[in-house]
């Protein structure tokens, strides 16, 4: 199993430019989600998924767009990238999140944002 | 609403000393608390976790911690560090809101280790 992979490892964008950062995991877990990391701030929840076709907001969903079309994959796009979004995102995944609060999550090697 | 304060963004300890990271949450429902160690340039792993049941949790890589309902503290520790627990370190409460796990994490301790 390769886990969570998370592309690409590094990105510099342009302040107003778009672009998407993807998630795949071959764990068939439901659950997935995403995170920012910032200095100081620990880690913070963007969005999450609890299957295929369900989405939901997190703390920091502001600025941010999620789909999830298939088990497997959990893009993030970014719609206008602004500075604010210089940071390291991470995405994780579980088996399954209902009714069980304790499963074990499992985290991507993340992705080095830089918004110029 | 779940939070946790992590004491002390930055800790340091000679090797072979025992390490001791603060952890205190705060949870309107029973807790289930989570160490996450992050090494270098990598994704987060867990250390160990707290659901129900025995108060001290043993982990990987000679880590434990202990849940203590009264202090609402969940204190990460290992008898002696070693060179490679040089990373950083996330506390994290997790509860079910509105049936989906969310878990809420403290800012981190970044453990330094002196030779």
């Amino acid at each position: 199993n390769a886990g969570v992979t998370q592309t690409p490892k590094f990105q510099v964008l342009k302040t107003g430019q778009s672009m998407t950062l993807q998630c795949a995991q071959d764990m068939n877990h439901e659950y997935m989600s995403w995170y920012r990391q910032d200095p100081g701030m620990g880690l913070r929840l963007i969005h999450y998924s609890v299957g295929a076709g369900i989405t939901d907001q997190g703390e920091v969903p502001n600025g941010y767009n999620v789909s999830r079309s298939t088990t497997e994959d959990f893009p993030l796009r970014l719609l206008s990238a602004a500075p604010s979004q210089t940071s390291v995102y991470f995405c994780a995944s579980s088996y399954s999140i209902y009714y069980s609060s304790y499963n074990e999550q499992f985290f991507g090697p993340g992705t080095r944002l830089t918004v110029l | 609403a779940q939070s946790v304060t992590q004491l002390g963004s930055h800790v340091s300890v000679s090797e072979g000393a025992l390490v001791l990271l603060r952890c205190n949450y705060s949870s309107s429902v029973p807790p289930y608390l989570f160490w996450y160690v992050q090494y270098p340039n990598q994704g987060l792993q867990l250390l160990l976790k707290y659901t129900t049941g025995a108060t001290l949790v043993k982990g990987i890589n000679g880590f434990e911690a202990e849940f203590k309902k009264s202090e609402t503290s969940f204190h990460l520790t290992k008898p002696s560090a070693h060179m490679s627990d040089a990373a950083e370190y996330f506390c994290a409460v997790s509860a079910l809101i509105q049936g989906a796990q969310k878990l809420v994490f403290g800012q981190g301790t970044r453990l330094t280790i002196n030779p």
